[in-house]
Order: structure tokens, then C-alpha cells, then sequence
């Protein structure tokens, strides 16, 4: 079926503004996940649901940060009062809930904050 | 915790020649091992993995072989092209406590080919 889509390709959006990024995930996968990743760095975990279980947010950076998913389907990620030090590359990726499960990446929403 | 290291780029090769980018991993547990590759202005896709000890994952002429008494899953391509350039990726996925699986991700690695 079709892969992990994520929308807005880009947003540019002004300091102070709040911002919602859209994941939508292969069907079927339990698994979901967010990642940062600020120009040449690696990735940065910052959230992940499993199933209806509580998601683990350990990986959120601040109160502003804040995501939900509807049952095993899409999520969105909402950054409240951007920051210019958000400006990043956001990743969704979903995967099956297993060890051995490949994480498959959305293309990314690029996150530019004046 | 768990870990990912692999070495700083970026490295720097020409066509044809033989790449080894290296990674090792700490874990608690016995993890699935994996290497993605990101090329320019893409998301990042698997490239290859491997599930238990000695297992090679290989894929575009890549390979890596899962060490477990070194610890280590490097990756090797004996002939490299200018169309592999791309960051690559080491990455150990594992059952955390509580039954959560969050990858660890090492910070990757730059690779530019020229002709």
C-alpha cells in the first residue's frame, strides 16, 4: 500500500505562531514516531505511540511540544509559540511492533521559523 | 541505555573505491540491527538489517554483518558510485522495559563520492 505521508511538505511560519504537522501512517503499523532533524545532525527522538497505550513523550524538548493520534491512525505533531530554534526537518516514521520491524520514514515536513 | 556509535564524516572517497563506515552499539537486551541511508533531500529508508548474531543483511551491493562478540555492524560496499552519496545511518532497535520499542539511532554518517 501507499507509504507514510506527511503534510505540509514545507511551512514557514513567524516567531510566536503555533504550528500543526500531519502524519499519516502506513496501515496497520502500531507504531508510530516523531523525530527532529536540525540541519546536519542526526535524528532527535521526541515522541512514540504504541497501539492505545500511553504514548512515551520522554523525547519532547518543552511544554510547547505536544502530539496525538487517533487509534492506529493519523497523528499530528503541535509546536506552540515556535521558536527560530525550531527550525528543523520533523520526521514521522511507523513501523510494526516488533524487534525485527523496519521503521519506515515519512519524506518530512520542513519546519522554517523567522 | 542503549547506544549507537559510528564514525564522523564526512568521508570522502572516490568512485570505486572500497567504503567501511563503522558502527558499534552498547544494549541491554538483543536488538535487531539496522542501516538506513538518507540521499539528498529525501527521507531516510532502510538499506539493510540484520536480526541475530552472524546474520548479513545486504542490499545495492552493500553489506554488514551483525558481530555480537564485537558488538558491531559495519557496513562495506567493495565498489562505491557518485550515486551513493547520501548520510547513512546506524541504527539497534530493542524491547525497552515496559514493552516499548524506541530505535536508537546513531548520529550518521556523510558520504561523498566524486567521479
Amino acid at each position: 500500500g501507499a507509504g507514510v505521508s506527511q503534510s505540509p511538505s514545507n511551512k514557514v511560519t513567524e516567531k510566536g505562531k503555533d504550528v500543526e504537522l500531519r502524519c499519516d501512517p502506513i496501515s496497520g503499523h502500531t507504531a508510530l514516531y516523531w523525530y527532529r532533524q536540525r540541519l546536519g545532525q542526526g535524528l532527535e527522538f521526541l515522541i512514540y505511540f504504541q497501539g492505545n497505550s500511553a504514548p512515551d513523550k520522554s523525547g519532547l524538548p518543552s511544554d510547547r511540544f505536544s502530539a496525538e493520534r487517533t487509534g492506529e491512525s493519523v497523528s499530528t505533531l503541535t509546536i506552540q509559540r515556535t521558536q527560530q530554534e525550531d527550525s528543523a526537518v520533523y520526521l514521522c516514521a511507523s513501523s510494526l511492533l516488533r524487534r525485527t520491524d523496519t521503521q519506515y520514514f515519512g519524506p518530512g515536513t520542513r519546519l522554517t521559523v523567522l | 541505555g542503549d547506544s549507537v556509535t559510528q564514525m564522523e564524516g564526512p568521508v570522502t572517497l572516490s568512485e570505486e573505491a572500497f567504503l567501511t563506515i563503522n558502527c558499534t552499539y552498547t544494549a541491554t537486551g538483543y536488538p535487531s540491527l539496522f542501516w538506513y541511508v538518507q540521499y539528498p533531500g529525501e527521507g531516510l529508508q532502510l538499506l539493510l538489517k540484520a536480526t541475530k548474531a552472524d546474520d548479513k543483511g545486504s542490499n545495492k551491493g552493500f553489506e554488514a554483518t551483525y558481530r555480537k562478540e564485537t558488538t558491531s555492524f559495519h557496513l562495506e560496499k567493495g565498489s562505491v558510485q557518485v550515486s551513493d552519496s547520501a548520510v547513512y545511518f546506524c541504527a539497534l532497535s530493542d524491547q525497552a522495559s515496559g514493552g516499548s520499542y524506541i530505535p536508537t539511532f546513531g548520529r550518521g554518517t556523510s558520504l561523498i563520492v566524486h567521479p
